[in-house]
């Protein structure tokens, strides 16, 4: 099915180590986009792309690196990780084309759960 | 930035009941406006969206109308079912690389 794939769907950590999430999606999409959701606060942008070799920032980017080496995929690493990265984090890619609609809708993955001990 | 403020929760009816969930939200230029529904367990789904005023979006039997004047997109369903029973976030998308702000979610909750 197409659609935006996470891995892992679920990690634990212990704090000061690394790892790296993957979001793979198949509709060749231009825009990427991390989220994280932590109870009461919705979900906040962390980093974003929109295209192959880009990344920038969204609102809460510390403590963590992206790449987009390839259209198809983002990922999203923690090189230290902490107890406040403990999250659940989705990945979510649009089309930057013109949608006749007039808004391009953001498809998301099925999330991966982080936790840091 | 843009911000969202999204009705508290959790919101728990019965069956059948008529459900309101409040949104406004502050964003730069004219953004377009959508619901997002994540039921348990899963990520979050398109519930319907709205690109100008007055424009009404609509979809299972949910509707939301985009009020510019008062900057509101409030999320409604006449007769709700248990098969409801989500989180709902409220969204504005602007900007060159359209991004989403969320709100905080609305927690609702639909017994038998």
């Amino acid at each position: 099915n197409a659609g935006v794939t996470q891995t892992p769907k679920f990690r634990v950590l212990k704090t000061g180590q690394s790892m790296t999430l993957l979001c793979a999606q198949d509709m060749n999409h231009e825009y990427m986009y991390w989220y994280r959701q932590d109870p009461g606060m919705g979900l906040r942008l962390i980093h974003y792309s929109v295209g192959e070799g880009t990344t920038a920032k969204g609102e809460v980017p510390d403590g963590y690196n992206v790449s987009r080496l390839k259209k198809q995929n983002f990922l999203l690493g923690l090189e230290s990780a902490a107890p406040s990265q403990t999250s659940v984090y989705f990945c979510a890619s649009a089309s930057a084309g013109h949608d006749p609609s007039g808004a391009n809708v953001l498809t998301f993955g099925a999330g991966s759960r982080l936790t840091v001990l | 930035g843009d911000s969202v403020t999204q009705m508290e929760g959790p919101v728990t009816l019965s069956e059948e009941a008529f459900l309101t969930i409040n949104c406004t939200y502050t964003a730069t230029g004219y953004p377009s406006l959508f619901w997002y529904v994540q039921y348990p367990g899963e990520g979050l789904q398109l519930l319907l969206k709205a690109t100008k005023a007055d424009d009404k979006g609509s979809n299972k039997g949910f509707e939301a109308t985009y009020r510019k004047e008062t900057t509101s997109f409030h999320l409604e369903k006449g007769s709700v079912q248990v098969s409801d029973s989500a989180v709902y976030f409220c969204a504005p998308l602007s900007g060159s690389a359209r991004q989403l702000t969320f709100g905080s979610g609305t927690q609702l909750t639909v017994l038998p």
